[in-house]
């Protein structure tokens, strides 16, 4: 099946520092690609959806200044969290899709991020 | 009302038992549902898809779907220790899925 990868895997930083998580699918083109945000114990919650070329669209509630998405080819996209704080601190998820139907949506295996 | 409901659980079911899975949506013009899997500290694993009414069978796993009720249950036939994970009920809303929170099952050895 399709893989995404994620790097890193593990990220702690300091308090105001800004951290750059990259989502690569390896053996397919993603024309969309998505980030989420998963709490302890809560749902995956949608940041924004990342097309290859355009701006990112952004959930209502997501900073798009604090969260800066580039996509800059149809294989990579990277979420920055700028100035990061202690609140910051999730688990980032990002998906891919190849195309429709949109269950053809692979996940990559997530960002553990820990702001200090 | 959130888009995407579950009951968080624990759900505690015994080996070998059936283990039943219960979702409710919003939105009517919702037409794709999915059951994922997320074991702790990982990324969801899709594991039934579901587009029309009535029952999709798939080895161990049913998912049935209500579209008048907008209800989505998942099924898991002889339950193993495996089997406990967190499992999350999303749907499509235009080109994107929208988790539930999840149901945290656990299967009693």
């Amino acid at each position: 099946g399709a893989v995404v990868s994620q790097h890193p895997s593990r990220v702690i930083c300091k308090s105001g520092t800004s951290v750059k998580i990259e989502c690569r699918s390896l053996d397919f083109q993603a024309t969309t690609m998505f980030w989420y945000r998963q709490f302890p114990k809560q749902s995956l919650m949608l940041m924004a959806t990342s097309n290859e070329g355009s701006k990112a669209t952004y959930e209502q509630g997501v900073e798009k200044d604090k969260f800066l998405i580039n996509h800059a080819s149809l294989t990579l996209s990277t979420l920055t969290v700028t100035s990061a704080h202690p609140e910051d601190s999730s688990f980032y998820i990002c998906s891919a899709n190849a195309g429709a139907p949109i269950a053809s949506q692979y996940f990559g295996p997530g960002t553990r991020l820990t702001v200090l | 009302q959130k888009e995407v409901e579950q009951n968080s659980g624990p759900l505690s079911v015994p080996e070998g038992a059936i283990a039943s899975l219960n979702c409710t949506y919003s939105d009517r013009g919702s037409q794709s549902f999915f059951w994922y899997r997320q074991y702790s500290g990982k990324s969801p694993e899709l594991i039934m898809s579901i587009y029309s009414n009535g029952d999709k069978e798939d080895g161990r796993f049913t998912a049935q779907l209500n579209k008048a009720s907008q209800y989505v249950s998942l099924l898991i036939r002889d339950s193993q220790p495996s089997d406990s994970a967190t499992y999350l009920c999303a749907v499509n809303r235009d080109d994107k899925i929208i988790f539930g929170k999840g149901t945290r099952l656990h299967i009693l050895p």
